[in-house]
C-alpha cells in the first residue's frame, strides 16, 4: 500500500542554519507529493508541492525536488529563521496519507 | 482562513459519552478527509468522503463513525469515549481526491 516515511525529530538548529528533512514515500502510479507546515495551535497548511518527477517545489525559502528514482522528496531551506518553528508533514496526495510529522524548533 | 469551518472548537465530555464533531468544507471540494492528532503524535488517517460515499478507511475505530451529506458537510460521531480519545480532530477538504488539502483548525476534544 501507500506509506510515506519522514524523518524522525524533532530537529533543533540555530538561526541561519541549513535545514534538511527527510521523506521517503511507497506509492503505486506517479503520486503528488506535498510539504505542510502546523504552525503551533494551527491547522495544517499547504508548504509546497511537486506533481511529476523532477519537479521542484518552492515556497517561502524552502524547497523539495520530486526524486522518482529515489522515491523521496526531501524539504531543504537554506538559511532557517525563528518563525520557522513548526510541524512539517510530508503527504502523499492518493489518499493523503501523512508522515509521522518533524518538529523543528530554531533558537536565536 | 482556510475556507473549512469545523465546530465546535473545543470539547469537554465524561468517558462513555458519544460526540459529534461537524465539518463544512471549502465551496465546491468534493472530498473530505477526517484526522486525529494525539499529543507527540502524528496525523493519523482516520477516513475519507468523496461526493457522499465512503473512499478509503485508515486507522478508524469500530466506536467511530462519519458521513458525508448531500450539502457535503461531514460529521463524524465518535462513541464509548475512552481517555485515549482526547485529541485533536482536524477536517480536511480538497476539490478532488489527490489535489491540495485544506485543512480546518480541528476540534480539540478532552475526554474526562
Amino acid at each position: 500500500g501507500n506509506s510515506v516515511t519522514q524523518m524522525e525529530g524533532p530537529v533543533t538548529l540555530s538561526e541561519e542554519a541549513f535545514l534538511t528533512i527527510n521523506c521517503t514515500y511507497t506509492a503505486t502510479g506517479y503520486p503528488s507529493l506535498f510539504w505542510y507546515v502546523q504552525y503551533p495551535g494551527e491547522g495544517l497548511q499547504l508548504l509546497l508541492k511537486a506533481t511529476k518527477a523532477d519537479d521542484k517545489g518552492s515556497n517561502k525559502g524552502f524547497e523539495a525536488t520530486y526524486r522518482k528514482e529515489t522515491t523521496s522528496f526531501h524539504l531543504e531551506k537554506g538559511s532557517v529563521q525563528v518563525s520557522d518553528s513548526a510541524v512539517y508533514f510530508c503527504a502523499l496526495n492518493n489518499d493523503m496519507r501523512f508522515g509521522a510529522g518533524t518538529r523543528l524548533t530554531v533558537k536565536p | 482562513d482556510s475556507g473549512v469551518t469545523q465546530t465546535p472548537k473545543h470539547l469537554i465530555t465524561a468517558t462513555g459519552q458519544r460526540v459529534t464533531l461537524r465539518c463544512s468544507p471549502r465551496s465546491g471540494d468534493l472530498s473530505v478527509y477526517w484526522y486525529q492528532q494525539s499529543l507527540d503524535q502524528g496525523l493519523q488517517f482516520l477516513i475519507q468522503y468523496y461526493n457522499g460515499e465512503e473512499r478509503a478507511k485508515g486507522n478508524i475505530l469500530e466506536r467511530f463513525s462519519a458521513q458525508q451529506f448531500p450539502d457535503l458537510h461531514s460529521e463524524l460521531n465518535l462513541s464509548s469515549l475512552e481517555l485515549g480519545d482526547s485529541a485533536l480532530y482536524f477536517c480536511a477538504s480538497s476539490a478532488i481526491t489527490g489535489s491540495e488539502a485544506f485543512f480546518g483548525q480541528g476540534t480539540r476534544l478532552t475526554v474526562v
